[in-house]
């Protein structure tokens, strides 16, 4: 299947700095890609859907300031956490969609974010 | 809308038994559906997918599904569970016409040997 990388895995940061987290789709091109945030024994919730080329599409309840989205290529999405508070501590997994019509979503192997 | 249910938080089989994890859903247009796996600190894998065709859907590692439009249901099955079976499961649904998921709240399967 369709390979979908995030890095880092994990990250450790100081409460007020920034993180940057990276999403790869590895071969194949994704025009679309989806930020979501995972807590513990929980669901996925879709924080935002990115898009190449044009700015990010929020869920409702998500700072867009707080989350910022850049989608630079049509491999790489990426998510930066604005000065990180240690409620920003979780799991964050993106998502590429593939095959026709880009039905099928595939997840990235994740990234746990923990604020200190 | 869409929403998907998984009525069960748990589910615990023992090796070798029939698994079957339950999911129900609601969508107001075409329902495109989809079974994820998640082992611990990792991503999401795509296990099966109902778009269209057969009711009953083979997927990855001996799953199978049945699509049921009139119970509005998407159980996942699987004939033999083994121990590696353990894991968090999700049903996942979207609106032929729009690319977002929504997710159940997930089932947590353990096999036990």
């Amino acid at each position: 299947g369709a390979v979908v990388s995030q890095h880092p895995s994990w990250v450790i940061c100081k409460s007020g700095t920034s993180v940057k987290i990276e999403c790869r789709s590895l071969d194949f091109q994704a025009t679309t890609m989806f930020w979501y945030r995972q807590f513990p024994k929980q669901s996925l919730m879709l924080m935002a859907t990115s898009n190449e080329g044009s700015k990010a599409t929020y869920e409702q309840g998500v700072e867009k300031d707080k989350f910022l989205i850049n989608h630079a290529s049509l491999t790489l999405s990426t998510l930066t956490v604005t000065s990180a508070h240690p409620e920003d501590s979780s799991f964050y997994i993106c998502s590429a969609p593939l095959g026709r019509p880009r039905e099928t979503q595939y997840f990235g192997p994740g990234t746990r974010l923990l604020v200190l | 809308a869409q929403s998907v249910a998984q009525p069960e938080d748990q589910v615990n089989v023992a090796e070798g038994n029939p698994l079957t994890v339950k999911c129900t859903y609601s969508v107001s247009g075409n329902p495109y559906l989809f079974w994820y796996v998640q082992y611990p600190n990792r991503g999401l894998q795509f296990l099966l997918k109902y778009i269209t065709g057969d009711n009953l859907v083979k997927g990855s590692y001996g799953f199978e599904a049945e699509f049921n439009k009139s119970q509005t249901s998407f159980h996942l099955k699987k004939p033999s569970a083994l121990v590696s079976d353990s894991a968090l499961y999700f049903c996942a649904v979207r609106d032929g016409g729009d690319y977002k998921l929504s997710f159940g709240a997930g089932t947590t399967v353990t096999v036990r040997a």
